[in-house]
């Protein structure tokens, strides 16, 4: 089955930096790659995603990059705000199958 | 408003009480799913159904079943429910034409088993 990797679990940056989450996978017939975004008691919702036919898609500040070769898929977000503070979660849907497995989750916090 | 719904939010039972999480969806999607998420392991997909009568097992069924007799219904039942199973469950559901596509998920509901 899948295998999803996520790094790093918990990431703390300053109002205004540049935030990185990368996710690892082990399936090189998957082909999409979504992030979701839980705040504290809330529910995931999806930010943003991208295929496999895709290596970059941006949406404001943020945007993924999809390297297909090494099997993996980052999250940026630059200009960080406080309220980017939340759990974020990659996830990969296999090509095959109705399964969509996610990774551990990272924690961010941005400091004002 | 489009929206998943779940019910019970909050649930406090004593272990080999059998006990019913109704999930349900006004989108008319044909996909539902059910997640439970535990500190450092993200969200686990116990069961997910691809339409009506048609349900299939995640990475993590065992001790959970469910049942999809209509569209926008999909209750996680626990027959004879462990601590193992305290947890946070999330039901979510999306259309099914493609095998891509949001989630949408519903407010979780926060099972203990004492």
């Amino acid at each position: 089955g899948e295998n999803v990797e996520q790094h790093p679990s918990t990431l703390s940056v300053q109002e205004g930096d540049s935030a990185v989450i990368k996710c690892t996978y082990s399936d090189s017939a998957s082909n999409y790659f979504p992030w979701y975004k839980q705040e504290l008691g809330k529910r995931p919702q999806l930010i943003i995603d991208i295929r496999s036919n895709v290596g970059e898609k941006k949406d404001q500040r943020i945007a993924v990059t999809l390297n297909k070769t090494a099997k993996h898929f980052s999250l940026h977000i630059t200009e960080t705000q406080p309220e980017d503070s939340a759990v974020y979660f990659c996830a990969v849907q296999m090509e095959y199958g109705n399964k969509l497995v996610f990774g551990a989750g990272t924690i961010l916090r941005v400091k004002s | 408003e489009a929206q998943v719904t779940q019910n019970p939010r909050y649930l406090i039972t004593v272990t080999g009480k059998k006990l019913t999480v109704t999930c349900s969806q006004n989108m008319n999607h044909e996909y539902m799913s059910w997640y439970r998420q535990d500190p450092g392991l993200g969200l686990r997909q116990i069961y997910y159904s691809m339409n009506v009568e048609v349900t299939d097992k995640g990475d993590v069924p065992e001790g959970y079943k469910v049942s999809r007799k209509e569209k926008r219904n999909f209750p996680l039942i626990l027959e004879s429910p462990s601590p193992n199973q305290t947890s946070l469950y999330f039901c979510a559901s999306r259309t099914g034409t493609m095998n891509t596509g949001e989630l949408f998920f519903g407010e979780g509901s926060r099972l203990t088993v004492l």
